[in-house]
């Protein structure tokens, strides 16, 4: 069973507001990754970390989120000014060095009103 | 990029029959993954099989790498099967970065 924590399950915002999202990933799993999932059930890579370094991300990402990876700390995800069309299923999943398999948190469901 | 393509887009069952759910995709994928997503949105994985043929339970995923195919066979459905079920594929190297398909709709009925 997967050990990866997100938080808040839902977030509810108003268009142009902040939305912050957090993300524990396993224990010793050094890799995070960001995925948003829509209505349609399709599945878009944000983002993703080598321990506390971005690996790659979308252009989207790049331009209207801000995420990161501290040390000791929650990974998080902000989008700077949310969109109605960023409402979505936003999931955390990391994996081991030199695995591939990837373990998912329960994800931030966000709403944007 | 990798597209990842799965069918049936739903599937409706009584209790006990089988149910085989298949995906391609569009490039060779040295990692393939398959999870169950719960109604409530919480992925769970279920094999990862790049390759050959894996089982788990109730589970049976057969993967033809050079044809680019994977299968997930439930036998004997249950209602608590119910949901969606994902297939994720990935290259390997530096670019690692799943890819997902839009999922098989299970529905399960007592």
């Amino acid at each position: 069973n997967s050990k990866v924590i997100q938080t808040p399950r839902y977030l509810v915002k108003g268009q142009g507001q902040k939305a912050k999202m957090r993300c524990i990933p396993e224990k010793g799993h050094p890799v995070v990754f960001w995925y948003q999932q829509n209505k349609n059930n399709e599945f878009k890579f944000l983002i993703n970390f080598q321990n506390q370094e971005v690996l790659q991300q979308i252009d989207m990402t790049e331009k209207r989120f801000s995420a990161e990876c501290p040390s000791n700390s929650p990974c998080s995800l902000e989008i700077q000014s949310s969109e109605a069309g960023d409402s979505a299923l936003y999931l955390c999943a990391s994996r081991d060095r030199g695995q591939n398999t990837l373990y998912f948190g329960a994800g931030t469901r966000l709403s944007v009103l | 990029g990798q597209q990842v393509q799965q069918s049936p887009a739903s599937l409706v069952l009584q209790e006990g029959e089988n149910a085989e759910l298949q995906c391609n995709f569009s490039s060779t994928a040295t990692q393939l993954q398959w999870f169950y997503q719960s109604p409530g949105g919480s992925l769970v994985s279920l094999l990862s099989n790049p390759s050959g043929t894996k089982h788990t339970g109730r589970l049976t995923s057969t993967t033809v790498t050079k044809e680019r195919r994977s299968s997930l066979h439930i036998s004997s459905s249950q209602t608590t099967d119910s949901g969606t079920y994902l297939c994720a594929t990935a290259t390997s190297g530096g670019n690692y970065k799943p890819t997902f398909g839009k999922g098989t709709s299970l529905v399960v009925h007592p």
